[in-house]
C-alpha cells in the first residue's frame, strides 16, 4: 500500500526548533517530488515547498523561503521540514503530499502533523 | 503569481441535489495543471480530478471537472452525504502551487 505517514503533534515554545517528518512506503521513493502544505487553524490549504528526493532538488514559496527547511533522506524514504526558531504564527497543521512525475497535483497525502507553539 | 478565486464561498444543497463549484484564475492557465481535492473535518485532502478533467484512482463519476482558459468548473451530479465538504483547486505554474480559498459544501 502507498502512504505517507507524517510524525506525531508536537507542542513547542517560541523560539524552539523543530524538524517533522514524512515517511514514504509502497513506492519508489526517489521517483516522485514530496511536497509540504501548511493549514492554520480554521483556513485552507498553502503550499510551502517540494523536494526531489531523488536528487535533493528543493522549492519554495517565496513566504516561506528562509523560514522553513524541507529536505529527504533517501535512504529512510523520508521527508523533513524544520524550523530553527518557531513563532507563534507557526501554529498549524502540515501535510505532507506526493507528486507524482509528469503531474500537477498531489495524489497521496499523509494524515497531517499538529504543530501548536505557545508560551 | 496566479490567484486561484472559488465561488461561492459556501453552497448549501441537499442529498440528490447537483452541486457546481467554480474556480476563476487570474490568468489563463492550462487545464494540464489544474486539479480539484475535498477535505472532509479532521482529515488530510484527497484529490478527486486533475488535468481539469479526469478523475483520480476510486473517484466516482457523479464528480466531474471541466473548463479551460480561466474558468473550471467541478460537478457533482447527484450529492452523496459523504460529499459535503471542502472542496479546493489547485494550480501548478513556473515551479508554484497555488490553491483556490475552498468552497464549504454544507447541508
Amino acid at each position: 500500500e502507498v502512504q505517507l505517514v507524517q510524525s506525531g503533534a508536537e507542542v513547542k515554545k517560541p523560539g524552539e526548533s523543530l524538524k517533522i517528518s514524512c515517511e514514504a512506503s509502497g513506492y519508489s521513493f526517489t521517483s516522485y517530488w514530496i511536497g509540504w502544505v501548511r493549514q492554520m487553524p480554521g483556513k485552507g490549504l498553502e503550499w510551502m515547498g517540494i523536494v526531489y528526493p531523488g536528487d535533493s532538488d528543493t522549492r519554495y514559496r517565496s513566504s516561506f523561503q528562509g523560514q522553513v527547511t524541507i529536505s529527504a533522506d533517501k535512504s529512510i524514504s523520508t521527508a523533513y521540514l524544520q524550523w530553527s526558531s518557531l513563532k507563534a504564527s507557526d501554529t498549524a497543521i502540515y501535510y505532507c503530499a506526493r507528486r507524482p512525475p509528469g503531474f500537477y497535483g498531489f495524489d497521496i497525502w499523509g494524515q497531517g502533523t499538529t504543530v501548536t507553539v505557545s508560551s | 503569481d496566479i490567484v486561484l478565486t472559488q465561488s461561492p464561498g459556501t453552497l448549501s444543497l441537499s442529498p440528490g441535489e447537483r452541486a457546481t463549484l467554480s474556480c476563476r484564475a487570474s490568468q489563463r492557465v492550462s487545464s494540464s495543471y489544474l486539479a480539484w481535492y475535498h477535505q472532509k473535518p479532521g482529515q488530510a485532502p484527497r484529490l478527486l480530478i486533475y488535468g481539469a478533467s479526469t478523475r483520480a484512482p476510486g473517484i466516482p463519476d457523479r464528480f466531474s471537472g471541466s473548463g479551460s482558459g480561466t474558468d473550471f468548473t467541478l460537478t457533482i451530479s447527484r450529492l452523496e452525504p459523504e460529499d459535503f465538504a471542502v472542496y479546493y483547486c489547485q494550480h501548478y505554474g513556473s515551479s508554484l502551487y497555488t490553491f483556490g480559498q475552498g468552497t464549504k459544501l454544507e447541508i
